[in-house]
């Protein structure tokens, strides 16, 4: 699996939009991009995934660049309850393949 | 149930006693993940069960871990001899056998080796 690079924490203020910046250089043309996020002492919840084209749904946004080398999650409106741990996950869709977690971002949301 | 259970949600045992952690998937995934989180640190992947293939076990640290999988369903991951290092939250996760599923973590157990 490709390996993902991301900064280890951002800060973000409560009602703005928080953008998470992933980068994948070595993607591979079968490999999709998965956001994941893990508040304290829960266990990882699944946000959204993509491929290719721009995604969304009820919790954020998926831009993934036209090379496919970088991505960015959107949320558009951060909560105090958004504070977590995100992580950026590429992996190989075919079968018999596991999810490699990185160290992920920390985002702070500040009133 | 209608997401990934683990039991039990803590474990304190002595160092050098066998531990059972056990993982009930989502009802139908096919795929059953293992990993590891020790304090203030990532997810460590531990091992992987797919339907009926062997399971990838390149993720397990040394022959005390050992995993099993009876019946596509339930997991049960064992830690023989445990020591302190193996202090940590093991955390199990499935998924359906669609090539681009996401993967549901339960809430994890959290073993102290004292």
């Amino acid at each position: 699996d490709a390996k993902t690079t991301q900064p280890p924490s951002m800060d973000c203020a409560e009602g703005r939009a928080a953008n998470l910046p992933c980068n994948h250089s070595t993607i591979s043309g079968n490999e999709y991009v998965y956001w994941y996020r893990q508040i304290h002492s829960q266990g990882p919840q699944y946000i959204i995934h993509g491929l290719k084209n721009n995604e969304t749904n009820e919790m954020a946004s998926l831009i993934i660049t036209e090379d496919r080398k970088s991505s960015t999650l959107i949320l558009p409106h951060a909560t105090l309850r958004d504070t977590a741990v995100y992580y950026c996950i590429v992996r190989v869709v075919y079968n018999f393949n596991k999810f490699y977690f990185g160290s992920g971002t920390k985002l702070n949301v500040k009133p | 149930g209608a997401g990934v259970s683990q039991s039990p949600s803590n474990k304190v045992t002595e160092k050098g006693k066998d531990v059972e952690l056990r993982c009930d998937p989502i009802s139908g995934h096919t795929a059953l993940y293992w990993y590891r989180q020790s304090l203030g640190q990532g997810l460590e992947f531990l091992i992987y069960f797919q339907g009926n293939s062997a399971p990838d076990k390149s993720g397990l640290p040394s022959d005390r871990f050992s995993a099993e999988r009876t019946g596509g369903s339930v997991s049960t991951l064992t830690i023989q001899r445990t020591q302190q290092e193996d202090s940590a939250v093991y955390l199990c996760a499935s998924s359906s056998d669609l090539l681009n599923t996401e993967a549901f973590f339960g809430q994890g157990t959290r073993l102290t080796v004292v």
